[in-house]
């Protein structure tokens, strides 16, 4: 089992659609979980830590769920630049690494 | 103020030579890490550095390669006698502190002919 499995994908989605991206963990000791994403393989950029609460910035909501170990992220109102691979990471109990998970590409249409 | 700054951007390299990477860590940031990406798949970890300590070098291959974070100057990422299969995206990130956020450099495309 992949320590941190992300939706396949890809996503196709009109502007303005609400797209829902799921992520799994398999080490239930993990300590931080992130969203970063990356455009055309260049690096990747941290898009919202996730927290137990829920956190909201803007059109984005990531929720994580311990019991489940299970994060998501939500994008509403999608926008053309936000056409990007969505990567799920984990910090690890060590605090040393990040496993991140294969990406979810999402192509935003016109 | 200069985020990560990792050179060269892209590298090619003949197959049996040695590839140098180098990545400047963010500014009053002492925690390096390497990471590697293979085309078509997702990044993995390869090693974590402070200032000339390894702490974790556990995603390193056992062979060819080595890293270093000297008292003066950047973090090297060193592989010798490269082969084909070496070729891939390197990431450097760097953080304040062990539990802090990554802030990940442009990377280094390497490319073994």
């Amino acid at each position: 089992r992949k320590e941190v499995e992300q939706d396949p994908g890809p996503f196709n989605v009109p502007e303005g659609a609400t797209v829902a991206f799921n992520c799994t963990y398999s080490n239930s000791a993990s300590q931080s979980f992130f969203w970063y994403r990356q455009d055309c393989r260049k690096e990747p950029k941290l898009l919202m830590s996730v927290y137990s609460s829920g956190n909201e910035d803007g059109r984005f909501t990531a929720q994580l769920n311990r019991a489940s170990q299970y994060i998501s992220l939500l994008i509403r109102d999608s926008k053309l630049s936000d056409s990007a691979t969505y990567l799920c990471v984990v910090l690890e109990t060590s605090g040393s690494r990040l496993t991140f998970g294969e990406g979810t590409q999402l192509t935003v249409n016109p | 103020n200069a985020g990560v700054m990792q050179n060269p951007r892209h590298l090619v390299r003949r197959r049996g030579q040695e590839a140098r990477l180098r990545c400047s860590p963010m500014k009053g940031h002492s925690h390096v890490y390497w990471y590697r990406q293979l085309p078509e798949e997702g990044l993995k970890f390869m090693v974590y550095l402070q200032k000339e300590n390894i702490i974790d070098e556990s995603g390193m291959p056992k062979e060819r390669f080595s890293a270093e974070f000297p008292k003066e100057g950047p973090s090297i990422l060193r592989i010798q006698q490269v082969v084909r299969g070496d070729s891939a995206a390197y990431f450097c990130a760097s953080s304040a502190d062990r539990l802090d956020i990554q802030y990940f450099g442009a990377g280094t495309r390497l490319s073994v002919l």
